[in-house]
């Protein structure tokens, strides 16, 4: 089906660990993003990309790094995963510049413990 | 970058009343625009509605309607009638010129009750 998903749904890791969350979207979008949503803060970007192997930090980027080989998939890595990236992380793309807005994934929720 | 209010952390209403979420944005941009999105309680988030700074003309769509006032930077989301349905978390959002980056407030949970 054609959309943004974004895997896996839940996930729960501990303390150390690396752990990727995948995105991948079918609409060919140049932008895909990456934002965590904890109470309290709203949604808060950590990652951007424009296209393929051009990204760029957001707000909230330390601890995490993204690639993007291919337009259609962003995965985000947590290297050495620590308590306070528990979070729901939502992964978005969008067509030109985000005039449109934003089309989320269902998000996933980590569980760092 | 752009920074954006919304001091009603949460609101509850009655099914039939209005209801109207208050936004207060920040920005150094002359051109910028301005997005509101729900999350209901199944956590998707949905696009409702989009704004450019230099059309300050307020809209009505069907129950939504909003009031972008630059003069004050606020961006308010009035829902006539609620209805349990638009139980939900709302965010605003400003974007600036350069508007592939989204600045999120943290939102407000509305509560509405049969």
């Amino acid at each position: 089906d054609a959309g943004i998903t974004q895997s896996p749904r839940y996930k729960i890791t501990e303390t150390g660990r690396q752990v990727t969350l995948m995105c991948h979207q079918t609409w060919s979008h140049s932008y895909m993003f990456w934002y965590r949503q904890d109470l309290g803060h709203g949604l808060r970007l950590i990652y951007y990309s424009a296209a393929a192997d051009i990204t760029d930090k957001g707000e909230v980027p330390d601890g995490y790094v993204v690639s993007r080989s291919k337009t259609e998939n962003f995965p985000l890595t947590l290297e050495s995963a620590t308590r306070s990236q528990t979070s729901v992380y939502f992964c978005a793309s969008s067509e030109s510049r985000g005039w449109y807005g934003y089309t989320f994934g269902s998000g996933t929720r980590l569980t760092v413990v | 970058a752009q920074k954006v209010t919304q001091a009603q952390t949460e609101i509850s209403v009655v099914e039939k009343e209005d209801v109207t979420l208050d936004c207060v944005y920040e920005t150094r941009d002359t051109t910028y625009y301005l997005f509101w999105y729900k999350q209901p309680p199944s956590g998707e988030l949905v696009f409702l509605i989009r704004r450019n700074s230099f059309d300050e003309q307020n809209e009505i769509s069907g129950r939504y309607s909003w009031n972008f006032q630059k003069s004050t930077s606020s961006f308010n989301f009035t829902i006539t009638a609620s209805q349990v349905v638009d139980s939900a978390v709302y965010f605003c959002a400003p974007a600036g010129d350069n508007f592939n980056k989204f600045y999120f407030g943290s939102g407000t949970k509305l509560n509405v009750k049969p």
